[in-house]
């Protein structure tokens, strides 16, 4: 099976900007969480979708936005973006309720603002 | 609220030596506990995850890892350490519809 794609793999943006990221997970997984990872903050969960419902979200400003579609792909949004937005952006799939099931995780997204 | 302590941000071994790493979490019930590894630019690998039953779970590269109700433990351990080894080690635990992290620890190995 192929494993988590995450597109793009680097990104440079200006402040101000807005930037979507896309993951498509493991066929057959329907649920996609997202975190950010920065050295100072670690691994944070963003949200988490399952079967295009948003099941779970973490303590983030509402610039941050996702969506999954119907064949389980999900993209995440940033608008309006500051110099702290700057970090890895990891999505990971898993079969079962995030809680009990193993996530796979995708090579991420590294952001830069500027 | 549930939470994951990781003791010690920065863990050093000699390459052969023992490897521990600590994790305590806070839950009143039977929780769900998992280990990730994440190697440099890369994303997180489960090494291995404790749902029900033995409580010695054996995982991938030659860890393990016991769970310990009484001491709301899940530390991590291989027997002799590897230079690829070298990573960042994530303890989680599964809570409502999401997992929560521990800060992570780096693994040093000194040759």
């Amino acid at each position: 099976k192929a494993g988590v794609t995450q597109t793009p793999r680097y990104l440079i943006k200006t402040r101000g900007q807005q930037v979507t990221l896309s993951c498509s997970p493991i066929s057959g997984h329907r649920s996609v969480s997202w975190y950010q990872q920065t050295p100072g903050q670690g691994l944070q969960f963003l949200f988490e979708y399952f079967s295009e419902t948003q099941r779970n979200k973490g303590n983030f400003p509402g610039r941050f936005s996702g969506r999954q579609f119907s064949n389980s792909r999900s993209e995440m949004n940033v608008s309006t973006l500051e110099l702290g937005d700057s970090a890895l952006y990891l999505c990971a799939s898993s079969f079962q309720s995030t809680r009990e099931g193993e996530q796979y995780f995708g090579p991420g997204t590294r952001l830069t603002v500027t | 609220a549930q939470s994951v302590t990781q003791l010690g941000s920065h863990v050093s071994v000699s390459e052969g030596a023992l490897v521990l790493l600590r994790c305590n979490y806070s839950s009143s019930v039977p929780p769900y506990l998992f280990w990730y590894v994440q190697y440099p630019n890369q994303g997180l690998q489960l090494l291995l995850k404790y749902t029900t039953g033995a409580t010695l779970v054996k995982g991938i590269n030659g860890f393990e890892a016991e769970f310990k109700k009484s001491e709301t433990s899940f530390h991590l351990t291989k027997p002799s350490a590897h230079m690829s080894d070298a990573a960042e080690y994530f303890c989680a635990v599964g809570s409502n519809y999401q997992l929560i992290w521990g800060a992570g620890t780096k693994l040093i190995i000194k040759p």
